[in-house]
């Protein structure tokens, strides 16, 4: 059965410092993976996914994401963090094929918090 | 502008009366899916749709029901809610097997 874990309720980063917020995956086959954000009072925004190439893939506000199939880890970071970037973020799976085809699995979330 | 609409987003209701939240997109979606979050849970699918009149049950669909008589609605539907209904609801579409979701703005439920 698919899984993602977030091992971290919640991470407390100062203004200007690198981030990094941790997920790790359980899925059959090669998994798509996927992380959003979700600011306060507001839906869930996506922020970049990893299907297949390059481990280290670049997304929205100066976030990257680096999958490593060894460890079975996506893990979110950001060179230098924002007090804006403070939020809730998601980690999800999807594998590629199978009977419920599609359905991404979140993780439970990570509270971000960004100080100055 | 392409996006997934979602109402109402606020709703305070009494145990046991029927409501619906409406969902619908623009993008000419076959996938779409409801989802509700709770604090410490994360998002926890309720159904999901693979086409119209294609439903399926996630890991959580006691007490809710969806249908899909076209391709851009896909309403949630419950009969007789409960308080432990109450939550935050997304609704969410996606085009090919290798994009991501597109999430509406969420409805929060507050059953009484």
């Amino acid at each position: 059965a698919q899984s993602v874990a977030q091992p971290e309720d919640q991470v407390n980063v100062a203004e200007g410092n690198p981030l990094t917020v941790k997920c790790t995956y359980s899925v059959s086959g090669n998994p798509y993976l996927f992380w959003y954000v979700q600011y306060p009072n507001r839906g869930l925004q996506f922020l970049l996914k990893y299907i297949t190439g390059d481990n280290l893939v670049k997304g929205s506000y100066g976030f990257e994401a680096e999958f490593n199939k060894s460890q079975t880890s996506f893990h979110l970071k950001k060179p230098s963090a924002l007090v804006s970037d403070s939020a809730l973020y998601f980690c999800a799976v999807r594998a590629p094929y199978g009977g419920s085809q599609g359905n991404l699995i979140f993780g439970k979330g990570t509270k971000l918090s960004v100080k100055p | 502008e392409a996006q997934v609409t979602q109402n109402p987003r606020y709703l305070i209701t009494v145990t046991g009366k029927k409501l619906t939240v409406t969902c619908s997109q623009n993008m000419n979606h076959e996938y779409m899916s409801w989802y509700r979050q709770d604090p410490g849970l994360g998002l926890r699918q309720i159904y999901y749709s693979m086409n119209v009149e294609v439903t399926d049950k996630g890991d959580v669909p006691e007490g809710y029901k969806v249908s899909r008589k076209e391709k851009r609605n896909f309403p949630l539907i419950l009969e007789s809610p409960s308080p432990n209904q109450t939550s935050l609801y997304f609704c969410a579409s996606r085009g090919p097997p290798n994009y991501g979701y597109t999430f509406g703005s969420g409805t929060r439920l507050t059953v009484v």
